[in-house]
Parts: C-alpha cells; structure tokens; sequence
C-alpha cells in the first residue's frame, strides 16, 4: 500500500494563478482532510470529506474548494492564489464512523504564492 | 468551543533525560477522541495514540507513555530515556466525531547528544 499520496511536492504560484493539489489514498477509508499548516503553528483544517460526494467546511476554507468524486481521491483547488496562502499543505485519511478516527498523513505540497 | 493548548513552545533535554510534554484541551462534548502525533524534521506526520473520554487509563508503548486526566483536561505525553530520534514537533489533537479536527500548536523537542 501507498497509503496517501500527494503530488506535486512543491509548486511556486504567482498572484491570482490557480492549481490543484491532489490527494489519493489506497487505504480504502472513507474520510478524508485537507490541512494547512502554517510556520511555528498547528494544522488548520480547510475541508473534510466522510464520503464519496459529501464534502463539508473545517476552520479556513476560504480561497479554496474540493471535491470528492471517488473514494481514493480529494483534490484540493486554490482559486485566484494569494499570499495568505503560502503554507504546507497535508491530505490525511481515516478509516471513519464505526472503525477508528486516527489519521494518515501525506507527504505534505509545500507551496509558495509570490 | 474546541480548544487544545500545548502551552510548551519548545523544551530541550540531554539525552536519556525523561521529558513530558502537556497537552491541555477545551470541550463541552461528552464524548471526543484526544490524539498524539510526531513531525519529524523530514515533515511527514505520524500518528502516536489516540484514546476516547470514557478511556482514562494510562498508556505505555515502549519509552512512551500517556496520562489522561479529564479532572484537569489534560492528555500529558511522556518519553522516558530520550533518545536523539525523538527530536521532533509534537501535536496534541482533539475530535469529536472525525470529522473536524483541533490540533495545538506543538512542541518542538531537541534532545541533544
């Protein structure tokens, strides 16, 4: 298994560019997450997902927007990048309701926006 | 609110010291899970323990070890004979449900040789 893979690994956006950062997992687990964690501070969570087709707001999901048309797969979109948003960015799986909520990391996409 | 405070920004111990990390939590949910994760220097995220509020007994996993106690909200993280490999950024987390997740700001940990 791969577990929860994420690519690219670090992009560098201008001002108002757009892109999409992908996330798969082969866990078949049913929750998934985007994080962002910014220097010196904790993870923020942007959006979940506890199902193919539902998806819901975390903490900061301004500026950005997902997706979750399959089970393995969650991408993340950045919308008119902006500085604010230069961050690590993390995907993360868990098994879900009814099995166990600890969490499976990505590598994490370090992304700049100058 | 969901709140978790890892008031200990950054802590270095000699090596084989014991060193604890805290970890204090905010809810007004019954029922909520509390989390442990490491980031290395490499950057990845790895999961440590969880345990749920009905579950107050203590954890030990090796050099590691947990304290829950919801007197004192607290979920306390303790590494016994720390070894150079246990450098790295500590999170505690909070959830309810699974679905959101409050994560502390972590300690960073340098056990020096």
């Amino acid at each position: 298994n791969a577990g929860v893979t994420q690519t690219p690994k670090f992009r560098i956006l201008k001002i108002g560019q757009s892109m999409t950062l992908q996330c798969t997992q082969d866990m078949n687990h049913n929750y998934m997450y985007w994080y962002r964690q910014d220097p010196g501070m904790g993870l923020k969570l942007i959006y979940y997902s506890v199902g193919a087709g539902i998806t819901d707001k975390g903490e900061v999901p301004n500026g950005y927007n997902v997706s979750r048309s399959t089970t393995e797969d969650f991408p993340l979109r950045l919308e008119l990048a902006a500085p604010s948003q230069t961050s690590v960015y993390f995907c993360a799986s868990s098994p879900g309701r009814g099995f166990s909520y600890e969490q499976y990391f990505g590598p994490g996409t370090r992304l700049t926006v100058t | 609110a969901q709140k978790v405070t890892q008031a200990q920004t950054e802590i270095s111990v000699v090596e084989k010291e014991d060193v604890t990390l805290d970890c204090v939590y905010e809810t007004r949910d019954t029922t909520y899970y509390l989390f442990w994760y490491k980031q290395p220097p490499s950057g990845e995220l790895v999961f440590l323990i969880r345990r749920n509020s009905f579950d107050e007994q203590n954890e030990i996993s090796g050099r590691y070890s947990w304290n829950f106690q919801k007197s004192t909200s607290s979920f306390n993280f303790t590494i016994t004979a720390s070894q150079v490999v246990d450098s790295a950024v500590y999170f505690c987390a909070l959830s309810h449900t699974g679905n959101q997740f409050y994560f502390g700001t972590g300690t960073s940990l340098t056990v020096i040789p």
